[in-house]
């Protein structure tokens, strides 16, 4: 079946430590985007790529880095610069050739701080 | 910039009851999307509006785009269990293929 596929489901970090989410679809969208949700929030745009080797920042890049080396897939990493990582994090993927096409979203990662 | 407005921020019904939701911006747009999110998985779209003045149903779901693009309206019909969550709308912002999120509608059966 198509889909995206983010892992791992719950993610712990150290202090000082980078971790990195993953996330790969084989829907063959070729745009993709990471979002990060609070607890009574909204989604907030982390980073979003259009196409491979090319990404834009979103409202919250600052403490974050992704790459687009592959079209499948989008890894996000949480760095040490981002001192307030505890959030849900969303994958998400779309058709880029039509601006209204809906996002498709995979099923998250919690990252929690030890 | 754009911004959308849901409400209500919350809503306790009772099981069987009609519910009613809706998201409004200061902006005009030209696609309206209702997602479902359940407690610690990803969104899923429920239903995509792309024309002003549209009526859509999916089951017991059934959302409108308003006359004026600048608001959008759903309604669940004899709610069960299962519905409960939280119902995000969206739209593409005008320059770029970046969505518009509002912040929510958390639905909550009462016991």
């Amino acid at each position: 079946d198509g889909g995206i596929t983010q892992s791992p489901k719950y993610l712990f970090r150290k202090e000082g430590q980078n971790v990195t989410l993953s996330c790969e679809q084989n829907l063959n969208h070729d745009a993709m985007y990471w979002y990060r949700q609070d607890p009574g929030q909204g989604l907030r745009l982390i980073y979003y790529s259009q196409i491979v080797n090319d990404f834009q920042k979103g409202d919250i890049a600052e403490g974050y880095s992704v790459s687009r080396e592959k079209k499948e897939s989008f890894p996000l990493t949480v760095t040490s610069a981002q001192k307030n990582p505890t959030a849900f994090y969303l994958c998400a993927s779309s058709i880029l050739q039509v601006s209204n096409q809906p996002q498709h979203f995979g099923d998250g990662t919690r990252l929690s701080i030890l | 910039g754009q911004q959308l407005n849901q409400s209500p921020q919350s809503m306790f019904i009772q099981e069987g009851e009609d519910v009613s939701m809706n998201c409004t911006s200061s902006s005009i747009f030209n696609t309206w999307l209702w997602y479902k999110q359940d407690p610690g998985e990803g969104p899923v779209l429920l239903i995509a509006l792309y024309k002003a003045g549209e009526l859509t149903s999916n089951g017991r779901l059934t959302a409108q785009f308003g006359i004026t693009r600048k608001d959008s309206f759903l309604n669940i019909s004899a709610s069960i269990p299962s519905d409960v969550g939280i119902y995000f709308c969206a739209g593409p912002m005008d320059s770029n293929y970046q969505l518009i999120w509002g912040a929510g509608t958390k639905l909550i059966i009462k016991p």
